[in-house]
């Protein structure tokens, strides 16, 4: 059991970039789970997927956020034209179904210029 | 909107004591409760779940729920200076029937300081 592992830790960009973020959850975990956290607050849900259908999309994922989990493995999140708001803790998790705990990675670290 | 509630403190108790952890839920169909750690700069680490009423111990953790209050607590017992970090309550969105969607709701957190 390697754990969950996301890349890059850290990430700096300017405004206006696209970036994108890996997570490679736990290798026997169907579910997926994306978050975002900003500093003082727990973390927020943004989007997951049971294999790869992703079930539910956060409001607060606007039209400039896409993931994917193309062969039910790993996932990307996409970030375009990125926005100062953007900046936070991207948190990657996952779990074996919808009620077992969820297992974070390090996560990635965003900081827009 | 689901919400989880936390005293987002600090809770300041001095090494060996018992520190006391609270959180209250909106959600009356949860059915699925966790308490993560996490450390300044670092992502939340699970340190318990608890599914049923009642108490559930593992070492010095225990974690507490009363589902007809909406009311989840962690203890922890003979607090060490390396317990000090936010901990964080979340709650599994419940569905229809008694189901789980999944999604986590989390508290703000609780700042917790064990001090020699």
């Amino acid at each position: 059991d390697t754990g969950v592992s996301q890349d890059p830790r850290h990430k700096i960009t300017k405004r206006g970039q696209n970036v994108t973020f890996r997570c490679d959850p736990i290798s026997e975990h169907n579910r997926l789970y994306w978050y975002r956290q900003t500093l003082g607050q727990g973390p927020e849900f943004l989007t997951y997927f049971q294999n790869e259908a992703q079930l539910e999309k956060s409001r607060l994922l606007s039209d400039r956020f896409s993931a994917e989990r193309p062969k039910g493995s790993f996932s990307t999140l996409e970030i375009q034209r990125t926005e100062q708001g953007d900046s936070a803790m991207y948190l990657c998790a996952s779990s074996l179904n919808n009620r077992s705990p969820q297992h974070f990675g390090d996560g990635t670290r965003l900081s827009i210029l | 909107q689901k919400e989880v509630e936390q005293n987002s403190g600090p809770l300041s108790v001095p090494e060996g004591a018992i520190a006391s952890l609270n959180c209250t839920y909106s959600d009356r169909g949860s059915q699925s409760f966790f308490w993560y750690r996490q450390y300044s700069g670092k992502s939340p680490e699970l340190i318990m779940f608890i599914y049923s009423n009642g108490d559930k111990e593992d070492g010095r953790f225990t974690a507490q729920l009363n589902k007809a209050s909406q009311y989840v607590s962690l203890l922890i017992r003979d607090s060490q200076p390396s317990d000090s970090a936010t901990y964080l309550c979340a709650v599994n969105e419940g569905g229809a029937g008694g189901t789980s969607y999944g999604k986590l709701t989390f508290g703000q957190g609780t700042i917790l300081t064990v001090h020699p």
